[in-house]
């Protein structure tokens, strides 16, 4: 059952622009995560915000939360080659678990 | 602090062998978590404990065993392996839940 959808699937953009990806998720949350995955590693946990926030900050990143439109929003700033990953999100569901969506493949161009 | 550590690191079954695979935290976690991810699937929760001695299913547990004999491990066995079961399998633990997960850096999986 999938809680989080990112949009978009892949994203290409240039060294130095902002990326933006975008999740929507269908049923109320306590809180929304992200996680990023380099190729071929573990996913790592990068920000998480409650329902009751409305954006928060973590070094380049800016996450947003629009509860009444149940969507997150994550912005990389000044994007970076090591920057290239996937992205996913994660909504907290029943008994002790979240749910990942299926991620947004970021590649970063030099 | 090694985190969370998954064994082994690549995995190659024959269909019908069994396997267990071992995630070990050293972060005193009551969490622990088994995922695999597929290509265009994401991460789907196959098991999960909420504290040693502790186990409840997932998504897509069929085919999967699981055991958290000691709070620092937490087993997956494949009792009989079948080519669906080809993927990269995924540990996490947390503090609390829901909250923030760690993971380990994966084990991959093939079943001919």
């Amino acid at each position: 059952s999938q809680q989080g959808e990112e949009d978009p699937q892949a994203l290409s953009i240039q060294e130095g622009e902002n990326a933006t990806m975008n999740c929507s998720y269908k049923t109320s949350i306590n809180n929304l995560q992200w996680y990023r995955q380099n190729s071929g590693r573990g996913l790592v946990h990068l920000i998480l915000i409650r329902s009751n926030e409305r954006e928060k900050h973590s070094g380049r990143l800016r996450v947003t939360l629009d509860t009444s439109k149940k969507s997150s929003s994550l912005l990389i700033t000044a994007s970076r080659a090591a920057d290239t990953a996937s992205y996913f999100c994660a909504t907290d569901a029943r008994d002790d678990k979240i749910i990942f969506g299926k991620g947004t493949r970021l590649h970063i161009l030099p | 602090n090694a985190g969370v550590t998954q064994t082994p690191k690549f995995r190659v079954l024959k269909t019908g062998q069994s396997m267990t695979l071992l995630c070990a935290q050293d972060m005193n976690h009551e969490y622990m978590y088994w995922y695999r991810q597929d290509p265009g699937m994401g991460l789907r929760l196959i098991h999960y404990s909420v504290g040693e001695g502790t186990t409840a299913k997932g998504e897509v547990p069929d085919g999967y065993n699981v055991s958290r004999l000691k709070k620092q491990n937490f087993l997956l066995g494949l009792e009989s392996a079948a080519p669906s079961q080809t993927s990269v399998y995924f540990c996490a633990s947390s503090y609390s839940a829901p909250g923030t997960q760690y993971f380990g850096p994966g084990t991959r999986l093939l079943v001919l």
